[in-house]
């Protein structure tokens, strides 16, 4: 079993709708939690970060965690063609994330 | 602030030949790490550098693979002889931290990676 598990899709949403991603884990030590977004031939580039539990929003992007369950979200509201990208979850136990265990990424388009 | 930065691009060898990848990271990060993705699967950990120190090596695949951080500053690695399998694209991070309670100083910031395709 993957410490870490994420449907890759793809997932094709029209312009303005709310996307939904989501992570399940198996390993309960994971405090820091998050999101990378990664557009094609680029690197990925940190979009949200969250500890423990709870949600965290920042713009059109809300992040949740729910430890009990050991899965994660990310929710993208009005979703624009510029959100057109890979998602990575990642996940690791301490804060200095030396040991980040990442999914395998979802892609992502919307289309206008 | 030039971010991280990797050479080459792309690489295209073929199997048994040597191939060296550069990362530069950002300017007073100590932290340098090397990650792998193979085609379809998840962004997998190589190894971690703290300046010039090998932190952790856990992930390296075997001896074929070899890093280096002279000085504290640029990075290489080396595969030789490259192998079919170890076609995919190397990414390298790096970090300021570890601080904690500051988030910023523990986030990694990647490279655009190298795609390296073994024939």
């Amino acid at each position: 079993q993957k410490e870490v598990e994420q449907d890759p899709g793809p997932l094709s949403v029209p312009e303005g709708a709310i996307v939904s991603l989501n992570c399940t884990y198996s390993n309960s030590a994971f405090q820091y939690f998050m999101w990378y977004r990664q557009y094609s031939r680029k690197g990925p580039e940190l979009l949200m970060y969250t500890y423990s539990s709870g949600n965290k929003e920042d713009g059109r992007f809300t992040a949740q965690v729910d430890k009990s369950s050991k899965y994660i979200s990310l929710f993208i509201r009005d979703s624009q063609p510029s959100d057109s990208a890979t998602y990575l979850c990642a996940m690791s136990r301490g804060y200095n994330n030396n040991d980040m265990r990442f999914g395998a990424g979802t892609r992502l388009t919307v289309k206008p | 602030e030039a971010g991280v930065t990797q050479f080459p691009s792309h690489s295209v060898i073929e199997k048994g030949q040597t191939v060296t990848l550069r990362c530069d990271p950002i300017s007073g990060h100590d932290n340098l790490y090397w990650y792998r993705r193979v085609m379809g699967k998840e962004i997998k950990f190589l190894l971690h550098f703290v300046k010039e120190s090998k932190q952790d090596e856990s992930g390296m695949p075997n001896n074929r693979f070899l890093a280096e951080r002279t000085g504290g500053t640029y990075s290489t690695l080396k595969v030789q002889p490259a192998e079919l399998e170890d076609s995919g694209v190397y990414f390298c991070a790096s970090s300021q931290g570890p601080a904690s309670g500051a988030i910023a100083k523990n986030i990694q910031y990647f490279g655009a990676g190298t795609r390296l395709s073994v024939l």
